[in-house]
């Protein structure tokens, strides 16, 4: 069974940082695409960042480029998001989910659709 | 500019059939769309990959209920013999080389 595992939210500051994390079972995690998208209260889905199997091709909404990172040990089946200058906006549950197999499409900054997500970690920036 | 839009609300009764659609942008009507459920307080769960001439592949567990066709940039999503569990938000996603959109969702209330 493919299961997607976030933690690492909590309450920070404007301008403060955070670590997400995305741990993963049940699948071949270095051979997919992995991606965060987030959902503010009572709002819908927004993607953020997607990275292909290898972690060399990352891309970025505009509203988190230059300020988010994402990242992948596929050695630990984890996927990571480091957050930056975090501000009231990006205030969100955030979800993993797990995109395309890349060993028959190229996953190079194309994440392509989710097909397993997760449960989500909230994030609240406020001081 | 790739873009999906949905209608925010939709309403059927028990039992009955609903159709949901999603309306890819202009110049984009050959792209394939996802459809995900998300349940209130719960994360989202993948339904169907939509390709354009209409053909579909469903999530694991996913039921017959639940299906989905194409005319040219719309992208349906039809749920027959509603149940009370199928009152969720619906969200269309679809992608291309750098970039990922989700449409608005669309809310269905269970009659």
């Amino acid at each position: 069974e493919v299961q997607l595992l976030e933690s690492g939210g909590g309450l920070v500051q404007p301008g403060g940082s955070l670590r997400l994390s995305c741990a993963t079972s049940g699948f071949t995690f270095g051979s997919y695409a992995m991606a965060w998208v987030r959902q503010a209260p009572g709002k819908g889905l927004e993607w953020v960042s997607g990275v292909n199997d290898g972690g060399s091709g990352t891309y970025y909404a505009d509203s988190v480029k230059g300020r988010f990172t994402i990242s992948r040990d596929n050695s630990k089946n984890t996927l990571y998001l480091q957050m930056n200058s975090l501000r009231a906006g990006d205030t969100a549950v955030y979800f993993c989910a797990r995109g395309l197999y890349c060993g028959s499409a190229s996953c190079y900054k194309n994440a392509g659709y989710f097909q397993h997500w997760g449960q989500g970690t909230l994030v609240t920036v406020s001081s | 500019q790739l873009v999906v839009t949905q209608s925010p609300s939709a309403s059927a009764s028990l039992g009955a059939s609903v159709n949901l659609t999603c309306s890819l942008s202009s110049g984009h009507s050959d792209y394939a769309i996802a459809w995900h459920q998300q349940r209130p307080g719960k994360g989202p769960r993948y339904l169907m990959k939509l390709n354009p001439d209409g053909s579909h592949n469903k999530g694991d567990g996913i039921p017959d209920r639940f299906s989905g066709s194409s005319s040219g940039a719309e992208r349906h999503l039809t749920i027959s013999s509603l149940q009370s569990e199928d009152e969720a938000d619906y969200y269309c996603q679809t992608w291309s080389t750098g970039i990922q959109v989700f449409g608005g969702g669309t809310k269905l209330t269970v009659l």
